[in-house]
């Protein structure tokens, strides 16, 4: 199958510094990705998604400002978390779509990215 | 989506099979059902989906009903590794979606015990 990747897998940052994470496609070509955020014994919940070349879609309770997608390329997304705070700390989950595999299976995740903010 | 219920927690012993189930009462003619699966500190991973007749693959087969209002997912042969929450997903297909996220639910919390 296709496989994602992020990066970094986890990371430890102080109050109000902004956090970078990237989102790859490394065998195919993703049209869009998916951006997720997921709290301690908590289900995945979509932030965004993200079409190459255009502005993310955020979905409603996230902030567009905080948040900040960049999709430049078919194959890399990133997620930057800006003047992080301690309840940003989350796990994050990137996805991509590809609109070359069966129907079926479209959609790729990442292994996720551990944020705590001190 | 259909809404789905699912379990909160379900327990098996290694070896044995692990059976699944999930409502979906409202599911429409074009919805299919999906499972994905999702081990501790990882992304989902998609194990299987269908849409009236019953499928099997190398992970694990779905049964869903005549009526389709319900489904059960099974893992033959439950191992520690499969220790997990599992989704289920009612949706139509990704090629009619256009660009829609999946969504997920609070899924039911697989524990195999040794």
């Amino acid at each position: 199958g296709a496989v994602v990747s992020q990066h970094p897998s986890w990371v430890i940052c102080k109050s109000g510094t902004s956090v970078k994470i990237e989102c790859r496609s490394l065998d195919f070509q993703a049209t869009t990705m998916f951006w997720y955020r997921q709290f301690p014994k908590q289900s995945l919940m979509l932030m965004a998604t993200s079409n190459e070349g255009s502005k993310a879609t955020y979905e409603q309770g996230v902030e567009k400002d905080k948040f900040l997608i960049n999709h430049a390329s078919l194959t890399l997304s990133t997620l930057t978390v800006t003047s992080a705070h301690p309840e940003d700390s989350s796990f994050y989950i990137c996805s991509a779509r590809s609109s070359g595999h069966a129907h079926y299976n479209e959609q790729f995740f990442g292994p996720g990215t551990r944020l705590t903010v001190l | 989506d259909a809404k789905t219920t699912q379990p909160p927690s379900m327990d098996c012993a290694e070896g044995r099979a692990a059976n699944l189930p999930c409502n979906h009462s409202t599911i429409s003619g074009n919805e299919y059902v999906y499972w994905y699966r999702q081990i501790h500190s990882q992304g989902p991973q998609y194990i299987i989906h269908g849409l009236k007749n019953n499928e099997t693959n190398e992970m694990a087969s779905l049964i869903i009903t005549e009526d389709r209002k319900s489904s059960t997912l099974i893992l033959p042969h439950a191992t520690l590794r499969d220790t997990a929450v599992y989704y289920c997903i009612v949706r139509v297909a990704f090629m009619d979606t256009g660009r829609r996220a999946l969504t997920f639910g609070s899924g039911t919390r697989l524990q195999v015990q040794p």
